[in-house]
């Protein structure tokens, strides 16, 4: 099975911050990885498909990168509704399998 | 207007059984690959299963493998998961999504969505 690592877990940060989420794959996955928002008490929100192509309706400001095994999630200026747990997902193979999550708070 | 309702949740004690369904509406049910994704309280997401447009292909987490079964009816526009033998640790809420994708030069791309409300399993005595 594929494994996901994200990093980091969490991190506190401040409205207007640049902020970079990593995922590693533990085998290539070339760019078969999606990311999503997830907000307390609700169903996860899909941002991004192919590693870095935004999905409709997703602000600029979230932006993707990476092949491989190496991703990043950046959000070039945080703003309030952009607190929440990111997570990535791998869909090369079966199983497929979500990182463990990346929860920003507002420091 | 897309949407997904999961229904069929509850408390059930280890051993026991429950089955989930899932009711589309606003697009073409048969059309799409459907999926069960989970997250225990207070953990991150696990997907569960996928199946096919016609239900002929089903993928499973090998910790559900043999317990769980995925089936659709697209008659009905309805998902369903038929969990048997349930663990404590089968305790969550399952989300069920339809899989959409893309295919830029050949190459498909998927994503969840969208996604239902969820539905909480409590599994214990």
């Amino acid at each position: 099975d594929i494994q996901m690592t994200q990093s980091p877990s969490s991190l506190s940060t401040s409205v207007g911050d640049r902020v970079t989420i990593t995922c590693r794959a533990s085998q290539d996955i070339r760019n078969d990885l999606v990311w999503y928002q997830q907000k307390p008490g609700k169903a996860p929100k899909r941002l991004m498909y192919a590693a870095s192509s935004l999905l409709s309706g997703v602000p600029s400001r979230f932006s993707g990168s990476g092949s491989g095994t190496e991703f990043t999630l950046t959000i070039s200026s945080l703003q309030p509704e952009d607190f929440a747990t990111y997570y990535c997902l791998q869909h090369n193979s079966y199983p497929w399998t979500f990182g463990q999550g990346t929860k920003v708070e507002i420091k | 207007e897309v949407q997904l309702v999961e229904s069929g949740g509850g408390l059930v004690q280890p051993g026991g059984s429950l089955r989930l369904s899932c009711a589309a509406s606003g697009f073409t049910f048969s059309s799409y690959w459907m999926s069960w994704v989970r997250q225990a309280p207070g953990k991150g997401l696990e997907w569960v299963a996928n199946i096919k447009l016609d239900g002929s292909d089903k993928y499973y987490v090998d910790s559900v493998k043999g317990r769980f079964t995925i089936s659709r009816d697209n008659a009905k526009n309805s998902l369903y998961l038929q969990m048997n033998s349930l663990r404590a640790e089968d305790t969550a809420v399952y989300y069920c999504a339809r899989i959409g994708g893309v295919a830029p030069a050949g190459r498909w791309y998927s994503w969840f969505d969208p996604w239902g409300q969820g539905t909480l399993v409590t599994v214990s005595s």
